[in-house]
């Protein structure tokens, strides 16, 4: 139980273009959702907070016109890299924790498999 | 504010020897402390956690810790390493104010050596 799935695994996109990755908890219902970073043989840096039916909440240095994040239902949360460019490159990881009385537990968060971002 | 020091971005261990991964977190509030692991181009895997109760914690893969307040410490330890856990460690540290942001250490390459 308490699976978080990302789509698609790994991506490779022209420069300007956008990409669009998919984080579903797949036995639980998230109403929070996080987004982090990930660069080659570094830590996980947090992006952005991923509430349903409201805004996001994004962290210091994150710009949110450079990376919307849409939390559709419980179940969903997508991130959009506008006009991506090289630097956007990286591996993007969500992650979400449970809601009280679920399958998963509350003070844990549950990690999707990863989106490999590749910009040309 | 939160932080958490691994100490020792390398650590090498021979197969069958004790695994020890060092973490130091600081919090001005209760904390929850998690160790993950992390395979390459994956996604993170919860090893074990301390929330409340018993300070030595129990996870899969034959980990555990202890969460040692005065020490401000959660190191990770296994008796006997496998080549199976060389991989990346993650300790993490979150607040029990409801937010549940993880705050990561720089992470710990584990090699086992044959």
């Amino acid at each position: 139980g308490a699976v978080v799935s990302q789509h698609p695994s790994w991506v490779i996109c022209k420069s300007g273009t956008s990409v669009k990755i998919e984080c579903r908890s797949l036995d639980f219902q998230a109403t929070t959702m996080f987004w982090y970073r990930q660069f080659p043989k570094q830590s996980l840096m947090l992006m952005a907070t991923s509430n349903e039916g409201s805004k996001a909440t994004y962290e210091q240095g994150v710009e949110k016109d450079k990376f919307l994040i849409n939390h559709a239902s419980l179940t969903l949360s997508t991130l959009t890299v506008t006009s991506a460019h090289p630097e956007d490159s990286s591996f993007y990881i969500c992650s979400a924790p449970g809601l009280a009385g679920g399958l998963a537990s509350t003070d844990t968060q549950y990690f999707g498999p990863g989106t490999r971002l590749t910009v040309l | 504010a939160q932080s958490v020091t691994q100490l020792g971005s390398h650590v090498s261990v021979s197969e069958g020897a004790l695994v020890l991964l060092r973490c130091n977190y600081s919090s001005s509030v209760p904390p929850y402390l998690f160790w993950y692991v992390q395979y390459p181009n994956q996604g993170l895997q919860l090893l074990l956690k301390y929330t409340t109760g018993a300070t030595l914690v129990k996870g899969i893969n034959g980990f555990e810790a202890e969460f040692k307040k005065s020490e401000t410490s959660f190191h990770l330890t296994k008796p006997s390493a496998h080549m199976s856990d060389a991989a990346e460690y993650f300790c993490a540290v979150s607040s029990t104010s409801g937010t549940y942001k993880y705050i990561f250490g720089t992470g710990t390459r584990l090699k086992v050596l044959a």
